[in-house]
């Protein structure tokens, strides 16, 4: 059975950081593209980044580019997301997701999803 | 704003059948062929329904069903069920420079 589990959400003051963290079992990790996806309080689904399944690409909104990074730990199955000069506006639950398909580089689907940790940027 | 645009709300009653939309753009739904859909209920993750414009993941049930034409997506749910009733998101590969994107949602109620 596949789990996502998703650790490391909490409340932070604008400007600090955070590193999330979601482990996988129930499959090959290094065969799925990875990706985190938000969602405000009350709003809808946003994407933040992405993964390849052997590390090597990764993908960013431009919302977070530069301030975030995504990347995996494959002897560990786990994924990480190294959030840095948080803002206001990136209050959200996140969540972890496995793309759809073994292979791909970057999923546009996901067919598992993790319980979303929440991240409060506040002061 | 999002970068795909679903009506905010959409109401039906049971045995009804209701269609969600989806509009994008060139850069987006109308070139690939990867448009999914997703259900949401409150205080929960989403749930893939559609991939791929039409494809149905094995256990999802055969009321769902999706289209697209041009640059617009479609899911149909028939025999619309109580159960059927939350949030709706439709989301598109948009290429090499934005990636992912999601619409903002629709907010299904079964009168």
């Amino acid at each position: 059975e596949v789990q996502l589990l998703e650790s490391g959400g909490g409340l932070v003051q604008p400007g600090g950081s955070l590193r999330l963290s979601c482990g996988a079992s129930g499959f090959t990790f290094t065969n799925y593209a990875m990706s985190w996806v938000r969602q405000a309080p009350g709003k809808g689904l946003e994407w933040v980044s992405a993964i390849s399944g052997n590390g090597v690409s990764t993908y960013y909104a431009d919302s977070v580019k530069g301030r975030f990074t995504i990347s995996r730990d494959i002897s560990e199955n786990t994924l990480f997301l190294q959030m840095n000069s948080l803002r206001a506006e990136d209050t959200a639950v996140y969540y972890c997701a496995k793309g759809d398909r073994a292979g791909q580089w970057l999923a546009s689907s996901f067919d598992y999803w993790g319980q979303g940790t929440l991240v409060t940027v506040s002061s | 704003q999002s970068a795909l645009t679903q009506p905010a709300s959409v109401s039906g009653s049971p045995g009804q059948s209701i269609t969600l939309s989806c509009t994008g753009t060139s850069r987006d739904i109308g070139t690939y062929n990867y448009v999914s859909w997703y259900q949401q209920h409150p205080g929960k993750a989403p749930k893939l329904m559609i991939y791929d414009v039409s494809d149905r993941p094995s256990g999802v049930s055969n009321r769902f069903s999706g289209s697209k034409s041009g640059n617009t997506a479609s899911l149909t749910i028939s025999g619309l069920q109580a159960e059927d009733e939350a949030d709706y998101y439709c989301c598109s590969y948009a290429g090499s420079s934005t990636h992912v994107v999601f619409g903002g949602g629709t907010q299904l109620t079964v009168l």
